[in-house]
């Protein structure tokens, strides 16, 4: 079985601040890995994605997020924030052989501050 | 654009009634998944289907059914609703993961409020 932990339930951070979200996750088999964000009274929508090849993985609105294989971790990272980044941040894995379900963490709400 | 539907935005049912939810997409995934949102909890999957007829359970599966007699179509069922599974409920479909095409796209929810 495979889970993801998001080891932080809310970040608060200021304005024009870097900020980094942290996500582990646990699988005996090559894994897929996601960051979602969804903002207030909206649905998911993907951020970035980790397939293969470079552990640095760049996606929409300036975040970006690094694999790291030995560490299982896939952490989201941004220089600087903005108010508008207000939202809940959600990591999560999927196995690419059979069975191949979505699993997600507990999510991490980003509130950032002026 | 890729389109995931669900049939309510909001639904309040009674305790013990059997309750359906219904989700439709548009792009010829495989996969569909159910999964309920609920705060300081995530996103838990309630079943998945990977083809018509074909499910997995997922981390919570106990109340619910599932049916997909069409590829487009995996339905929801509360067999009798309780109080506790108030709830946000989230479908969401992709293609099978090879290569690039992996993404999940997700429904508005349904908020079922079960009184």
């Amino acid at each position: 079985a495979q889970s993801v932990t998001q080891l932080d339930s809310q970040v608060p951070v200021f304005e024009e601040a870097p900020v980094e979200l942290r996500c582990n996750y646990s699988s005996s088999v090559s894994v897929y890995l996601f960051w979602y964000v969804q903002y207030p009274n909206q649905g998911l929508q993907l951020l970035l994605k980790y397939l293969s090849g470079s552990t640095l993985v760049k996606g929409i609105n300036g975040f970006e997020a690094e694999f790291n294989k030995s560490q299982t971790s896939f952490h989201l990272r941004k220089p600087s924030v903005h108010i508008s980044d207000t939202a809940e941040y959600f990591c999560a894995a999927q196995r690419g052989n059979a069975g191949n379900m979505l699993t997600f963490g507990g999510g991490t709400r980003l509130m950032v501050k002026p | 654009d890729v389109k995931v539907t669900q049939s309510s935005r909001y639904l309040v049912k009674r305790t013990g009634e059997k309750v359906f939810l219904e989700c439709v997409q548009d792009m010829d995934h495989e996969n569909m998944f159910w999964y309920r949102q609920d705060p300081g909890l995530g996103l838990r999957l309630i079943y998945f289907s990977y083809d018509v007829k074909m499910k997995e359970k997922g981390d919570i599966p106990e109340g619910y059914s599932v049916s997909r007699e069409k590829k487009e179509r995996f339905s929801l069922i509360l067999e009798s609703a309780s109080t506790n599974q108030t709830s946000m409920y989230l479908c969401a479909s992709s293609h099978l993961p090879t290569g690039m095409n992996t993404e999940a796209f997700f429904g508005q929810g349904t908020r079922l409020t079960v009184v």
